[in-house]
């Protein structure tokens, strides 16, 4: 079973531009997850999906942010513009329905620099 | 608001020694604490977990007791190895299907 994969594995971005960033969850995982982690700091919620729908995302940090799971399959996660201080680590998790709801299931990371 | 706190590192042993890994937590309520692991070129994976007070979570040799009276959920392993040589973070959450809280992580470097 493919585990989550995300892409890219890291962006070098100037400041202003745009970033996409993808995620591709667990076959059949309803819940999706995106956390952050800036560098020497703690991860970070950012927003929590249930197949299509935003359950939480209390913890975007403003509106240059957008994420989106159509068909609640894969998760995109733009910033647009980018600043300085989006940089670091954006991890994607997914968990299935019913799920443990402490045990998720990660991917490698999406590392972001803006310059 | 919840908050996990964990010692910093990087924390250097050398193969079969003795490891601590402190992490206390501040909540509201009674969380669920979690030890996630991430190993080089890897995702975070769960290593252990404890839902309730007095409560001891096992796996691959670490253990973690949740203890309330301390509001903490410190990582033991009586002798580590090389291999795991990683980055472990402390987490809580306070009910099911809210959002995981970490800690900033420690790394852990081991050699022969």
């Amino acid at each position: 079973e493919a585990g989550v994969t995300q892409f890219p594995s890291h962006s070098v971005i100037e400041k202003g531009q745009t970033v996409t960033l993808r995620c591709d969850p667990i076959s059949g995982h309803d819940n999706l997850y995106w956390y952050r982690r800036v560098m020497g700091k703690e991860i970070k919620f950012l927003l929590h999906f249930v197949k299509e729908s935003k359950q939480d995302e209390s913890g975007m940090p403003n509106n240059r942010f957008l994420a989106e799971r159509t068909g609640g399959t894969y998760s995109t996660l733009k910033v647009q513009p980018a600043e300085l201080e989006d940089s670091g680590v954006y991890f994607c998790a997914s968990r299935k329905a019913g799920g443990d709801t402490g045990e998720l299931f990660f991917g490698e990371g999406s590392r972001l620099t803006v310059l | 608001g919840d908050s996990v706190t964990q010692m910093e590192g990087p924390v250097t042993l050398s193969e079969e020694a003795c490891l601590t890994i402190n992490c206390t937590y501040t909540a509201t309520g009674y969380p669920s604490l979690f030890w996630y692991v991430q190993y080089p070129g890897e995702g975070l994976q769960l290593l252990l977990k404890a839902t309730k007070a007095d409560d001891k979570g096992s796996n691959k040799g670490f253990e973690a007791t949740y203890r309330k009276e301390t509001t903490s959920f410190h990582l033991e392993k009586g002798s580590v190895q090389v291999s795991d040589s990683a980055v472990y973070f402390c987490a809580l959450s306070e009910r099911a299907g809210t959002a995981l809280i970490f800690g900033k992580g420690t790394t852990l470097s081991v050699s022969s």
